[in-house]
């Protein structure tokens, strides 16, 4: 069964820094388009990041851009998205999805939580 | 680049049907077949149910069908079911600025 488990989450003060982890299971990893996706409190979703399978092509919304940067290291079936200037409103449950079917995020993992607060 | 506009709320009593609506633009939902949806029941994880407009994921009931027309998708809940009980979001790829834009997000009511 495919697995993915997110890891990375918790407090920081706005400006501060935080690297979430993502790690896959039960798929070939390397074979895979891969995304992060946030949901703030109570609200919908957000795309942030996608990185193809040779990690040759990354995107970001334009709220990240150049503050985060997602990465991969398929040799341990791993995602990242490292943060940083963290605001406020980055605040959210952040999920790490994969891109299995053309254009849709077949999979998703429980998630974890990234509070920016002072 | 703004969200996907989507009805706050839908309902309907079991075995009913419901339509869930998607607006874009003719930069993403017009322009491409990539509108995927989601089922978000309370504190868990979003599941794919559509993908590619009408395509579903093994898996899924065929009660669930997806389709477009224009700047707008849709999806249909046929023989409505407690357990449809969820939220749900459209999503499209988009040309503009950023790579995906999710819809705003529809909470299904069955009464």
């Amino acid at each position: 069964e495919v697995q993915l488990v997110e890891s990375g989450g918790g407090l920081v003060q706005p400006g501060g820094s935080l690297r979430l982890a993502c790690t896959a299971s039960a798929f070939t990893f390397r074979s895979y388009w891969m995304n992060w996706v946030r949901q703030a409190p109570g609200e919908g979703l957000e795309w942030v990041a996608n990185i193809k399978e040779d990690s040759s092509e990354r995107n970001y919304a334009d709220s990240v851009k150049g503050r985060f940067t997602i990465s991969r290291d398929n040799a341990k079936n791993s995602l990242f998205l490292q943060m940083n200037s963290l605001r406020v409103d980055d605040t959210a449950v952040y999920f790490c999805a994969r891109g299995g079917r053309p254009h849709a995020f077949d999979f998703w993992g429980q998630g974890t939580m990234v509070a920016v607060s002072s | 680049q703004s969200a996907l506009t989507q009805p706050p709320s839908v309902s309907g009593s079991p075995g009913q049907s419901v339509t869930i609506s998607c607006t874009g633009t003719s930069s993403d939902v017009g322009g491409y077949n990539r509108v995927s949806w989601y089922q978000q029941p309370p504190g868990t994880a979003p599941k794919l149910m559509i993908h590619e407009v009408s395509n579903r994921p093994s898996g899924v009931p065929d009660r669930f069908s997806g389709s477009k027309s224009g700047n707008t998708a849709s999806l249909t809940i046929a023989g409505l079911q407690a357990e449809d009980e969820a939220d749900y979001y459209c999503a499209s790829y988009t040309r503009i600025n950023t790579f995906y834009v999710f819809g705003t997000g529809t909470k299904v009511i069955v009464l």
